[in-house]
């Protein structure tokens, strides 16, 4: 059974762009939640889809956005990039019902130049 | 206090002994619990999954926990050079929306040394 897919593995950007990042989940899994980890703050949680519809959402800045589609497939979109936004961003995927334990992906290194 | 806490160690053993890794969390009505290994550069491994008091095996590693204590530990038993890693503590906050918002303590970083 494949895991939990992220595209792009690597990105570099300059302050003020836009970046948008992919997640493929674990077949038959229709949660998705995405995660900013940081050597400072560590792994912080950015926001859940489940259904297209976003359930939950951490304590970040309306420039970080996502979406999910009728795949299960989801995109994390960050507007107007800072330098603080480099960060390693983590999407993990579950069946969706609470207490459901999470599988990560590889994660996308975004680093802001 | 923050909600999920971890000694941030590093947390150094020989190899072959029993590393105990500590985590205490501050929702008490929080029902599930997670532990996920994190290796430098990769992304987090889920590891054990705990629900109910007491102690759960799976391998080298048991998980406890003690819901009345707000407290969850695990365990390596013979620990081997490849256990070196940053060991994650997660919980299940349900005072936080609910379903699966993980908060994540600080992680704690095992050395197992030959």
């Amino acid at each position: 059974k494949a895991g939990v897919t992220q595209t792009p593995r690597y990105l570099i950007k300059t302050r003020g762009q836009q970046v948008t990042l992919s997640c493929s989940p674990i077949s038959g899994h229709r949660s998705v939640s995405w995660y900013q980890q940081t050597p400072g703050q560590g792994l912080q949680f950015l926001f859940e889809y489940f259904s297209e519809t976003q359930r939950n959402k951490g304590n970040f800045p309306g420039r970080f956005s996502g979406r999910q589609f009728s795949n299960s497939r989801s995109e994390m979109n960050v507007s107007t990039l800072e330098l603080g936004d480099s960060a390693l961003y983590l999407c993990a995927s579950s069946l969706g019902q609470e207490g459901q334990p999470q599988h990560f992906g590889d994660g996308t290194r975004l680093s802001i130049l | 206090q923050k909600e999920v806490e971890q000694n941030s160690g590093p947390l150094s053993v020989p190899e072959g002994a029993i590393a105990s890794l500590n985590c205490t969390y501050s929702d008490r009505v929080s029902q599930s619990f997670f532990w996920y290994r994190q290796y430098s550069g990769k992304s987090p491994e889920l590891i054990m999954s705990i629900y109910s008091n007491g102690d759960k095996e799976d391998g080298r590693f048991t998980a406890q926990l003690n819901k009345a204590s707000q407290y969850v530990s695990l365990l390596i038993r013979d620990s081997q050079p490849s256990d070196s890693a940053t060991y994650l503590c997660a919980v299940n906050l349900a005072l936080s929306g609910g379903y699966n918002k993980l908060i994540f303590g600080a992680g704690t970083r095992l050395a197992v040394h030959p």
